[in-house]
């Protein structure tokens, strides 16, 4: 069974600060792996996609890739308290279906 | 724009009855998928619909089942439910073309109760 890990929180970070999301896969072969918000009682919202090692950079947000340790980080720059919410990693399997860590639950102190 | 609709929001259910939860997919996205999510974990695949058959399947048992539209809406249907089966149900629909898109746009979900 291919896992996807991640730290389930919660991680408190300070308003202004980075936060720093990390994420786990088991499957060498896997090629690309996204990032989901999901605010409490709602549901998931892609914010970045990544399939290059090394870093995509979108607004204040970062992914960044590493093939040959098998993990894949989210930076927030400048967090918000908006941003306080549940951290999801998403990397396909097979043809149909993303394997999903369990989310690591972000709280951004004011 | 229409964005991807759920119904029922919320509903309660009792031990052994049966379920039918809707979905309606974004404009212009042919695949639909459902996932359940329990309370604390990650989304779990159930299976996905592409050209109205089931092209892909999670490890749920066959009391879950569905149907996708000529239209790309979809139902997923739940028989003899179970308390297990207490979650979020998400639907998600995509451009995938009935393969692997990890671009899924969600609906708000429908919260089942079981008792």
């Amino acid at each position: 069974q291919k896992e996807v890990e991640q730290n389930s929180g919660p991680l408190s970070v300070p308003e202004g600060a980075i936060a720093s999301l990390n994420c786990t896969y088991s499957d060498r072969g896997s090629q690309s792996f996204f990032w989901y918000r999901q605010y409490s009682g709602k549901s998931p919202e892609l914010i970045m996609s990544i399939y290059s090692n090394g870093d995509k950079e979108d607004g204040r947000f970062t992914a960044q890739l590493n093939k040959a340790s098998q993990y894949v980080s989210l930076l927030i720059r400048d967090s918000q308290p908006s941003d306080s919410a549940t951290y999801l990693c998403a990397v396909p399997d097979s043809n149909y279906q993303l394997i999903w860590g369990a989310g690591t639950k972000l709280i951004i102190k004011p | 724009e229409t964005g991807v609709t759920q119904s029922p929001t919320h509903l309660i259910k009792t031990r052994g009855q049966q379920v039918t939860l809707r979905c309606s997919s974004q404009s212009g996205h042919n695949t639909v998928s459902w996932y359940q999510q329990a309370l604390g974990q990650g989304p779990q695949f159930i299976f996905q619909y592409y050209r109205e058959e089931e092209n892909g399947r999670g490890n749920f048992p066959p009391r879950f089942s569905g149907l996708q539209f000529p239209n790309y809406s979809s139902e997923l249907n739940v028989n003899a439910l179970e308390l297990d089966d207490s979650a979020l149900y998400l639907c998600a629909s995509s451009q995938g073309g009935g393969q692997i898109t990890g671009e899924l746009f969600f609906g708000e979900g429908s919260r089942l109760t079981v008792l």
